[in-house]
């Protein structure tokens, strides 16, 4: 199956930095998704992005679907943003499972 | 303001008792996936449906567990018996198998189960 390895596993950083997490995939995906984990456990869909760059207020992401990365970047940190973030990737068309990579713990200090 | 349900939110139970888990996925959505979330696993596969046939259960432990849809808008995990092992967050999760492929996956709030 598909392996997902994120980076880095746990990132602190002071409230108004800036911050890119990297996705890798073993093989290539044509689904892709970015979460927020909350403190709470809930998981929040940030982007569907199998391919491209997409951007939604501070945060932006961008897909290199030929070279099998993705890129979450967060600006002007918030410690609202603190929490977990998984992406998660597939295949399409008759094998929708997501595999998940492990996550990037980001700590947004005041 | 569209999203998925599970019942119960919170569930401790014993050694050895039957645990149900239930999802209402999104009005509409054709698939439903159940995830399990553990600090040893991370979040990992268990089963999914697309129009209420299962395509894939593999990650399932099949001996105690099961997962079924009696209808569109209810899907059932069920543990018996439950081992302190399955301890975990179970997450459902729909969205919509289209001609343009999977589309993007909605999670619901999750399932957190304790055995003891």
């Amino acid at each position: 199956g598909i392996q997902v390895e994120q980076s880095p596993p746990d990132l602190i950083l002071q409230e108004g930095a800036n911050s890119t997490l990297r996705c890798n995939f073993s093989d290539s995906v044509n689904n892709l998704q970015w979460f927020h984990q909350n403190p709470w456990g809930q998981l929040i869909n940030l982007f569907y992005i199998p391919s491209g760059t997409k951007q939604n207020g501070r945060l932006s992401a961008t897909t290199v679907a030929t070279e099998r990365y993705s890129l979450l970047y967060i600006s002007s940190s918030q410690t609202t943003d603190s929490g977990v973030y998984f992406c998660a990737g597939g295949k399409n068309f008759g094998n929708e499972k997501l595999t998940f990579g492990t996550g990037t713990r980001l700590t947004i200090i005041p | 303001d569209a999203r998925v349900t599970q019942t119960p939110r919170h569930k401790v139970t014993e050694m050895g008792q039957e645990v149900t888990m239930r999802c209402q996925p999104i009005l509409g959505h054709n698939t439903v996936f159940w995830y399990r979330q553990t600090m040893m696993q991370g979040l990992e596969l268990l089963a999914y449906f697309r129009n209420r046939a299962p395509l894939d259960d593999s990650g399932m432990p099949k001996d105690r567990f099961s997962a079924e849809m009696p209808d569109a808008t209810l899907a059932t995990l069920k543990i018996q018996p439950s081992e302190p092992r399955d301890s975990a967050v179970y997450f459902c999760a729909s969205g919509l198998v289209s001609g343009q492929g999977a589309g993007e996956q909605y999670f619901g709030p999750g399932t957190r189960l304790t055995v003891t």
